[in-house]
């Protein structure tokens, strides 16, 4: 079973500070998906990410995937208390299932 | 946009109870999935189902679950005889192929509780 470990856990910020989550993993990973889930919902997708190196915005979030396609980080401009929410990165194998990470609970404070 | 659906959005049942969950996919999509979710825990993929057969499981999905698409349009997850530890939500997901991005796309879940 593939692992996925986000750091940090939980996160609770300013408004307008600019903030990293980290997706790490031993295994490798043919592509990466971050997705975020509000309290009673299901995940939603923000973005994929399949290239070693790739990296890709959306507004103020940028995402990257590591060279080595084993580990991903997500970093957010300005936060705003819209962004408040649980994240989670997913590693898919080019098999049919995702492995999603512990999450990372992030809370921005007005 | 089209999105998965999920009914109903909480179950509850007696444990030994059977159950079945119902989830529209998105229409043009060939890949589903179920994934599980216990009350502060990750996310769990339970099974993947592709031209109307299984196509991978987890250590989960023993012989108390079941995956069925009785139609052109629902997918179906059924419990046979519900235990405790089966308390969790329940997500339905699809995606448009088995593509190396492997994008896939949530229902809203549904919470099932066993008593």
């Amino acid at each position: 079973t593939q692992l996925l470990e986000q750091s940090p856990q939980f996160l609770s910020i300013q408004e307008g500070e600019n903030l990293t989550v980290y997706c790490n993993s031993s295994s490798v990973f043919s592509s990466l998906q971050w997705y975020r889930q509000e309290p009673g919902e299901g995940p939603v997708l923000l973005v994929t990410v399949v290239t070693g190196g790739e990296v890709k915005k959306l507004k103020r979030l940028t995402f990257q995937f590591g060279d080595a396609r084993k580990d991903s980080s997500l970093h957010i401009t300005a936060a705003q208390p819209g962004d408040t929410g649980l994240y989670l990165c997913a590693g898919g194998t080019g098999a049919n299932n995702l492995f999603f990470g512990t999450g990372t609970r992030l809370t921005v404070i007005p | 946009e089209p999105e998965v659906t999920q009914t109903p959005s909480h179950q509850v049942t007696q444990m030994g109870q059977e159950v079945i969950l119902r989830c529209v996919p998105i229409s043009n999509h060939l890949y589903f999935y179920w994934y599980r979710q216990i009350l502060g825990q990750k996310v769990e993929f339970l099974v993947s189902f592709y031209n109307n057969e299984i196509s991978e499981k987890s250590e989960i999905f023993d012989d108390q679950f079941s995956v069925e698409r009785p139609d052109g349009s629902n997918f179906t997850l059924k419990i046979r005889s519900t235990k405790l530890e089966d308390s969790a939500m329940y997500f339905c997901a699809s995606s448009r192929a088995r593509e190396v991005n492997n994008e896939q796309f949530f229902g809203p879940g549904t919470r099932l509780t066993v008593l």
